[in-house]
């Protein structure tokens, strides 16, 4: 069974710090992993993904994120936060064309 | 790239009534996609539209209360029936297509958000 885990509800940062929001994976196959973000009152807006190749996957607005096979883990990042970041965040597994998002975490970035 | 388009956009309704979803999408694409996202939840697939099929439900979601109609690659319908305050949600249509860096994406409609007394 393919599922995904974001073991944070809410992530507090301040303005100009790093942020990492976290997730984790369960899926059958190689991994289609995505990122997306859903401001207040709008859809959600897609981040970045990681299919194959680099690890390391940069992705809108200046976010990246980390595939580790390892530790089956798809941890979103960025070197330094923004108050406009602040928003909720899901973390997507997709496969045989369903996507299996986790929970999502609020991210809160504080001036 | 993939424009959805839904509407309501957002509605109230009373309790045992229905209410049906329009989502335009301004490319043809293969399959469409209804979710759910209840207040405070992450998003939980309710069915799979293919157009000249009927439409393929997840667990815990059957057609008699969320209807879907395909008649066509840019067009879909979810209807809510005999509705309670438990579905209120937010509802999302999504498609597939290509993105900007190139493969495949999942694209979503703004929603539309449901709140049933």
């Amino acid at each position: 069974a393919q599922s995904v885990a974001q073991p944070e509800d809410q992530v507090n940062v301040a303005e100009g710090n790093p942020l990492t929001v976290k997730c984790t994976y369960s899926v059958s196959g190689n991994p289609y992993l995505f990122w997306y973000v859903q401001y207040p009152n709008r859809g959600l807006q897609f981040l970045l993904k990681y299919i194959t190749g680099d690890n390391l996957v940069k992705g809108s607005y200046g976010f990246e994120a980390e595939f580790n096979k390892s530790q089956t883990s798809f941890h979103l990042k960025k070197p330094s936060a923004l108050v406009s970041d602040s928003a909720l965040y899901f973390c997507a597994v997709r496969n045989f064309n369903k996507f299996y998002f986790g929970s999502g975490t609020k991210l809160n970035v504080k001036p | 790239s993939a424009v959805i388009s839904q509407k309501p956009s957002r509605d109230i309704c009373q309790r045992g009534t229905s209410l049906t979803i329009q989502c335009q999408v301004d490319s043809q694409v293969t399959m469409m996609f209804w979710y759910r996202q209840q207040p405070g939840q992450s998003l939980t697939l309710i069915a799979t539209a293919n157009q000249g099929s009927e439409a393929t439900y997840e667990s815990g979601f059957v057609i008699d209360k969320f209807p879907i109609s395909r008649p066509n690659l840019t067009f879909s319908t979810l209807t809510v029936s005999n509705m309670s305050p438990e579905d209120s949600s937010i509802y999302l249509c999504s498609v597939e297509g290509l993105g900007l860096a190139g493969g495949v994406e999942q694209f979503f409609g703004p929603g539309t958000r449901l709140t049933v007394l």
